[in-house]
């Protein structure tokens, strides 16, 4: 296995434009999470999922913004009529489900960079 | 949630151990305290994690006070490729919260 995978690595698109980027999880992973990062900043937490069960959404996760994991394997994070304020780093991350709280890390991946001009 | 609190940055010389102190003093009984660091253009990477107990790895160790308000992340022999971001975070059930981390700058 080779970790957590993201693709595309870097996107450039236009205001307005609608963007797609994948994340590949570690296979055995059941759960998987998008964050968003800003420079300087930590990664934000924007939803997760535990299999293709989509659990929590942060309220960062505006209604241009959509994830799905349609086979609780692979995830796609969709952002509509992208806006300049939407250029961060978008990382995926993967976990097993914790049996106690907590007690799994996470893997990332190295994120896909999206640039909005 | 339970927040936790880093200095914004910290200075280290090669080769010198590394103290990377971490205030956590609203910490439930069931968080576990989860030390990540990210390096430049990339994810953040697992460093180590613990409950109660200190922990030790390969990369680090993890010093957990008695009464689990604070945490140290203990580099013992800082290189070059350890300057990086260095965040702590509690874990809780269903996912983590990061906030600013501490910037270590290693000097040659």
């Amino acid at each position: 296995d080779t970790g957590v995978s993201q693709d595309p690595r870097h996107k450039i698109t236009k205001r307005g434009q609608n963007v797609t980027f994948r994340c590949d999880p570690i296979s055995e992973h059941n759960r998987l999470y998008w964050y968003r990062q800003t420079l300087g900043q930590g990664p934000e937490f924007l939803t997760y999922f535990q299999n293709e069960a989509q659990l929590e959404k942060s309220r960062l996760l505006s209604d241009r913004f959509s994830a799905e994991r349609p086979k609780g394997s692979f995830s796609t994070l969709e952002i509509q009529r992208t806006e300049q304020g939407d250029s961060a780093m978008y990382l995926c991350a993967s976990s097993l489900t914790p049996v106690r709280q907590g007690r799994y890390g996470y893997t990332f991946g190295s994120g896909t960079r999206l640039t909005v001009v | 949630d339970a927040k936790t609190t880093q200095p914004n940055s910290m200075e280290s010389n090669e080769e010198e151990p590394v103290h990377l102190p971490c205030n956590h003093s609203t910490i439930s009984g069931t968080d576990y305290i989860h030390w990540y660091r990210q390096l430049p253009s990339q994810g953040p990477e697992y460093v180590i994690h613990g409950l109660t107990s200190n922990v030790n790895n390969r990369m680090a160790s993890l010093a957990i006070a008695e009464d689990r308000k604070s945490s140290t992340l203990i580099l013992h022999r800082a290189t070059l490729r350890d300057a990086a971001v260095y965040y702590c975070i509690l874990r809780a059930l269903n996912d983590m919260r990061f906030g600013a981390g501490t910037r270590l700058t290693v000097k040659p």
